[in-house]
């Protein structure tokens, strides 16, 4: 099983609509959780840290479930800006390595 | 403030050729780290530096050289490039703390190897 696992995609979704995706991990002993943001071409960007109460930004929630091993973004009125690959990023405590899922394409349609 | 910044943008190589890759970055971060984006794999981690003068092997060492001979500056050396380095390389850093794990990325090389 991979460290972390995220649905490729691609997702294609009406603007204006709701989108949500997961990303599972293995290790039970993670403790940094991040969504990043990478354009076609670009370098990725972080978009929101993940904490454990769950955390909101506008349009934006990250959600965290440690029992089941999984991060969760969800997208609310999704905007043809957000077409992207969605990055899911993991870190140890102590350790100074992040660990990447491959990542999940979003496509809105106008 | 540039933030992490890579030279080159772009490289064509030929076989055998080889090339230093310079990642620079002026946020004063500890942590360096060099990547490589190939399409449906991710990234994957190449080598990185906790600091000056230290570096490590990451996922996928082999063909690399790397040196971190001053704080802000991260070297990737491909001593004999082969066509299996062709992707896309991502220099990042970051600082040292508990909660700030956030990594800053340069934009990129784009290496072909013919």
């Amino acid at each position: 099983r991979k460290e972390v696992e995220q649905d490729p995609g691609p997702f294609n979704v009406p603007e204006g609509a709701t989108v949500a995706f997961n990303c599972t991990y293995s290790n039970s002993a993670s403790q940094s959780f991040f969504w990043y943001r990478q354009d076609c071409r670009k370098e990725p960007k972080l978009l929101m840290s993940v904490y454990s109460s769950g955390n909101e930004d506008g349009r934006f929630t990250a959600q965290l479930n440690r029992a089941s091993q999984y991060i969760s973004l969800l997208i609310r009125d999704s905007k043809l800006s957000d077409s992207a690959t969605y990055l899911c990023i993991i870190s140890n405590f102590g350790n100074e390595k992040l660990t990447f899922g491959t990542g999940t394409r979003l496509t809105i349609i106008p | 403030n540039a933030g992490v910044t890579q030279t080159p943008k772009f490289r064509v190589l030929k076989t055998g050729q080889s090339m230093t890759l310079l990642c620079a970055q002026d946020m004063n971060h500890e942590y360096m780290y060099w990547y490589r984006q190939d399409p449906g794999m991710g990234l994957r981690l190449i080598h990185y530096s906790v600091g000056e003068g230290t570096t490590a092997k990451g996922e996928v060492p082999d063909g690399y050289n790397v040196s971190r001979l001053k704080k802000q500056n991260f070297l990737l050396g491909l001593e004999s490039a082969a066509p299996s380095q062709t992707s896309v390389y991502f220099c990042a850093s970051r600082t040292i703390g508990t909660s700030q794990y956030e990594q800053y990325f340069g934009p990129g090389t784009r290496l072909t190897v013919t």
